[in-house]
């Protein structure tokens, strides 16, 4: 059993398009982390997540704690967004992690 | 530049090596963690630490310790390295509570022949 799970596994876009990955978790959490993963390994938060929206760029992260629920939004992508994208859930202590979702924006 | 360094990039040892993995940080950080990674596991947590000389056991802690002499250090080490753990090794951390600050090593690629 996965405390987190992410949706799609796999994801192929063409640029410019609109894209939704989602999250759901089974804890309760006090954040949520989305991570972005480039595939030289290296690993970047994006956003950490309590409750409502956050916005950087292009990159929208959405949350509703009642539903348990996540969603990372790119908007006009870009074959550069192209990576593995993590969502990650606190409950106190404790780490959960989502297998990821991997990104390919074809130019 | 906030950083967390992990001394190497890319590793291959033999089996039975005793193997040691470095995570520096710059950020005065309290808490460290080391994960690996997985195709279809996703992170898995190894260990991680609070505090100097301070350490627990994450999920999955067999065939692996860890040392914290000091508070910007943080090692793991695979005390008779198998070919089982072939992975991805992440190291990170984040101020107490977490926050913006959880931030990711690079990421060190270890190969156990």
């Amino acid at each position: 059993k996965n405390e987190v799970e992410q949706s799609p596994q796999n994801l192929t876009a063409q640029e410019g398009e609109f894209i939704t990955i989602n999250c759901s978790y089974s804890v309760g959490i006090s954040a949520l982390h989305w991570l972005q993963q480039h595939p030289g390994g290296g690993i970047v938060s994006l956003f950490m997540l309590s409750s409502g929206k956050k916005k950087h760029g292009r990159l929208i992260a959405t949350i509703n704690i009642q539903e348990k629920h996540s969603s990372l939004h790119i908007t006009a992508s870009h074959p550069r967004d192209s990576a593995v994208y993590i969502c990650a859930v606190r409950a106190g202590n404790q780490f959960y992690f989502g297998t990821g979702t991997s990104l390919t924006v074809i130019p | 530049d906030v950083k967390v360094t992990q001394s190497s990039r890319y590793l291959v040892k033999r089996t039975g090596e005793k193997v040691f993995l470095e995570c520096v940080q710059d950020m005065d950080h309290e808490n460290m963690f080391w994960y690996r990674q997985d195709p279809g596991l996703g992170l898995r947590l190894i260990y991680f630490s609070y505090d100097v000389k301070m350490k627990e056991k994450g999920d999955i802690p067999e065939g692996y310790s860890v040392s914290r002499e000091k508070k910007e250090r943080f090692s793991l080490i695979l005390e008779s390295a198998s070919t089982n753990q072939t992975s991805m090794y992440l190291c990170a951390s984040s101020p107490p509570g977490g926050g913006y600050g959880y931030t990711f090593g690079s990421g060190t690629r270890l190969t156990v022949v």
